[in-house]
């Protein structure tokens, strides 16, 4: 079966403007999660949605949204961007939320603000 | 709050060595403990996993037992291939029991030359 996907896959911005990226789980996969991935701070968790609900927050500006539609597909959009943004933002799915299922990666977008 | 700490890399061996990356963890509970890799120019992939203490955890050639007593979590493989080239992630689920909301490490590099 198709695996996560994730569009786009290469994202150039400039500072101050916003930006949404997207993400599709596995088919029968209800939970998505989000990790931002640098150089410097390396893999972080951002966000869980699970039924259209946010389930676990990480430790991340307001500025980090997302949402969860009805066919389990999430947006995550980061508003007034900063140089620190660029990273690559990963998404992985799971069939539950809370249980010991296996996170299913997506290949990331890679987003530079310049 | 919870951490995990791997060894620096990059760490270069030839075919057929013995491999060790070595993890620890501090959690205020009983985390869920995953080795993940991520193979140049691809996502994360879940390698082994281990959900209580002395679980042992094994694929592919790769093993790693969950010790308690030591917080942590080492990976070893007792022959190395050059396709097991990549980067490998050691990470907890700050929710006991579950596989969600992961912290990493800082990933080590591996590099395996004839």
């Amino acid at each position: 079966k198709a695996g996560v996907t994730q569009t786009p896959r290469y994202l150039i911005k400039t500072r101050g403007q916003q930006v949404t990226l997207s993400c599709s789980p596995i088919s029968g996969h209800r939970s998505v999660s989000w990790y931002q991935q640098t150089p410097g701070q390396g893999l972080q968790f951002l966000f869980e949605y699970f039924s259209e609900t946010q389930r676990n927050k990480g430790n991340f500006p307001g500025r980090f949204s997302g949402r969860q539609f009805s066919n389990s597909r999430s947006e995550m959009n980061v508003s007034t961007l900063e140089l620190g943004d660029s990273a690559l933002y990963l998404c992985a799915s799971s069939r539950t939320s809370g249980g010991t299922d296996t996170q299913y990666f997506g290949p990331g977008t890679r987003l530079t603000v310049l | 709050g919870d951490s995990v700490t791997q060894m620096e890399g990059p760490v270069t061996l030839s075919e057929e060595a013995f491999l060790t990356i070595n993890c620890t963890y501090t959690a205020t509970g009983y985390p869920s403990l995953f080795w993940y890799v991520q193979y140049p120019g691809e996502g994360l992939q879940l390698l082994l996993k281990a959900t209580k203490a002395d679980d042992k955890g094994s694929n592919k050639g790769f093993e790693a037992t969950y010790r308690k007593e030591t917080t942590s979590f080492h990976l070893e493989k007792g022959s190395v291939q050059v396709s097991d080239s990549a980067v490998y992630f050691c990470a907890l689920s700050d929710l006991p029991g579950t596989a969600s909301k992961l912290t990493f490490g800082t990933g080590t590099r591996l590099q395996v030359t004839l």
